[in-house]
């Protein structure tokens, strides 16, 4: 079947800018997670959805990120007045859901964001 | 604050040699654990998980981990390296009852022939 899908794969923009990034989890995944990683680093957590609503947005760095879930499957990750510091790639994840223990986690391939 | 460790950045092993890639954690509480692999241009893949019971896990590819409290370790091993396990691995924790998931900055996995 298919498996988590992050639009776009790439994205360059310019200091200042507006971005969006989408997910498609796998499909009846509740748990959706978005994480950055940068150059020779693991991934850092950003924000956590069980459902629709952001269960830990603990991650987020400051109030220029932004993540929804209106329906709870597909999520877009905000970056308003984007920085040269935002430059990462931005994964995404999903899993069946928590229900006692953690479930596996299923990355996507990732959106490489530059900003120039 | 919780953590993962992973002291090295490059393990190098010769093909059908045993390997062990390295992973420490902290964390408050009883911990969850996880070992990821990245291979080039794809996606994390899970590869095995320690939640409770038996120390040594086993799982995809042949690898295993040994989760050891009092040393607060979980490394990975597999008895015999291929040169397709030649790869980028994460290791990462997460606190019991607690969504948020840490990891480490990796281990790149060379296995020459």
């Amino acid at each position: 079947g298919a498996g988590v899908s992050q639009t776009p794969s790439n994205k360059v923009t310019e200091k200042g800018k507006y971005v969006e990034l989408r997910c498609d989890p796998i499909s009846g995944h509740t748990a959706l997670y978005w994480y950055r990683q940068s150059l020779g680093q693991g991934p850092e957590f950003l924000i956590y959805f069980q459902g629709t609503g952001a269960a830990d947005d603990s991650g987020l760095p400051n109030d220029r990120f932004f993540a929804v879930r209106p329906e709870g499957s597909v999520s877009t990750l905000k970056i308003q007045r984007t920085e040269r510091g935002d430059s990462a790639v931005y994964l995404c994840a999903s899993s069946r859901g928590y229900s006692g223990t953690p479930g596996e986690q299923f990355f996507g391939p990732g959106t490489r964001l530059t900003v120039l | 604050a919780q953590s993962v460790a992973q002291p090295e950045d490059q393990v190098n092993v010769a093909e059908g040699n045993p390997l062990t890639v390295k992973c420490t954690y902290s964390v408050s509480g009883n911990p969850y654990l996880f070992w990821y692999v990245q291979y080039p241009n794809r996606g994390l893949q899970f590869l095995l998980k320690y939640i409770t019971g038996d120390n040594l896990v086993k799982g995809s590819y042949g690898f295993e981990a040994e989760f050891n409290k009092s040393q607060t370790s979980f490394h990975l091993k597999k008895p015999s390296a291929l040169v397709s396990d030649s790869a980028l691995y994460f290791c990462a924790v997460r606190r019991y009852n607690f969504n948020k998931f840490y990891f480490g900055s990796g281990t790149k996995l060379n296995v020459k022939p």
